[in-house]
């Protein structure tokens, strides 16, 4: 069965300090990893990664996928409290039909205080 | 644009009721998207659709139906509306199911309570 596991399931920080936030996967026909950020509405995506070791980055946040290893990082660096939020981890898989379909990760349930 | 759009935003139902979520999308997307949240859990998907006419099961379908009619429209339907169905609904469309960068454009969602 496919699946995405996050780590850890939620965090508190203080402002300006980094985070890493860990995604790892089991699936068959990967196609992608996303990455979304979910506050209190729809989630917006973030980052959508295919290769491994190839960093993206968007001001101060940055990911990077290792397909071998089956896992992904998010990081954010100098957090503030607007970066409060759930981040959601999503793995795209191709199932031979029309359309690939997203498995997604429970999340991590962000908290940057004062 | 307006992207997607979802009515009603909230809504209370009893149980046995029957009520259908609305999702329309103005970027002519061929692919449409039913999912469910629910409390601290990632998104499952209950139906999909490849275009206009088509429309397939994705991980949650019991208790759900859907049809696509036009390009623009993915209804959602629940027919007899039990607690387990208590979630938030997101709808969500894409232009190609894979290429590079694109991804899936969420709606607001629809918070509904069955009780």
């Amino acid at each position: 069965e496919d699946k995405v596991v996050q780590s850890p399931l939620s965090l508190v920080v203080h402002e300006g300090d980094t985070v890493t936030l860990n995604c790892s996967y089991e699936v068959t026909n990967f196609r992608s990893l996303l990455w979304y950020k979910q506050e209190k509405k729809a989630p917006t995506f973030l980052f959508m990664l295919t290769s491994s070791g190839i960093e993206k980055k968007s001001g101060r946040l940055s990911s990077i996928l290792d397909k071998k290893e089956l896992f992904s990082i998010l990081n954010i660096t100098a957090t503030q409290t607007g970066d409060s939020a759930v981040y959601l981890c999503a793995v795209e898989a191709g199932y031979g039909g029309a359309t690939n379909k997203l498995i997604f990760g429970t999340g991590t349930l962000l908290a940057v205080q004062p | 644009n307006a992207g997607v759009t979802q009515t009603p935003k909230f809504r209370i139902l009893k149980i046995g009721q029957s009520m259908t979520l609305q999702c329309a999308q103005d970027m002519n997307h061929n692919y449409m998207y039913w999912y469910r949240q629910d409390p601290g859990m990632g998104l499952k998907l209950i139906y999909y659709s490849v275009g206009a006419g088509i429309t397939d099961k994705g991980e949650v379908p019991n208790g759900y139906n859907v049809s696509r009619s036009t390009t623009e429209d993915f209804p959602l339907r629940l027919e007899l509306a039990a607690p387990s169905q208590t979630s938030v609904y997101f709808c969500a469309s894409s232009l190609k199911y894979r290429v590079s960068g694109e991804t899936q454009y969420f709606g607001p969602g629809t918070r509904l309570l069955v009780l």
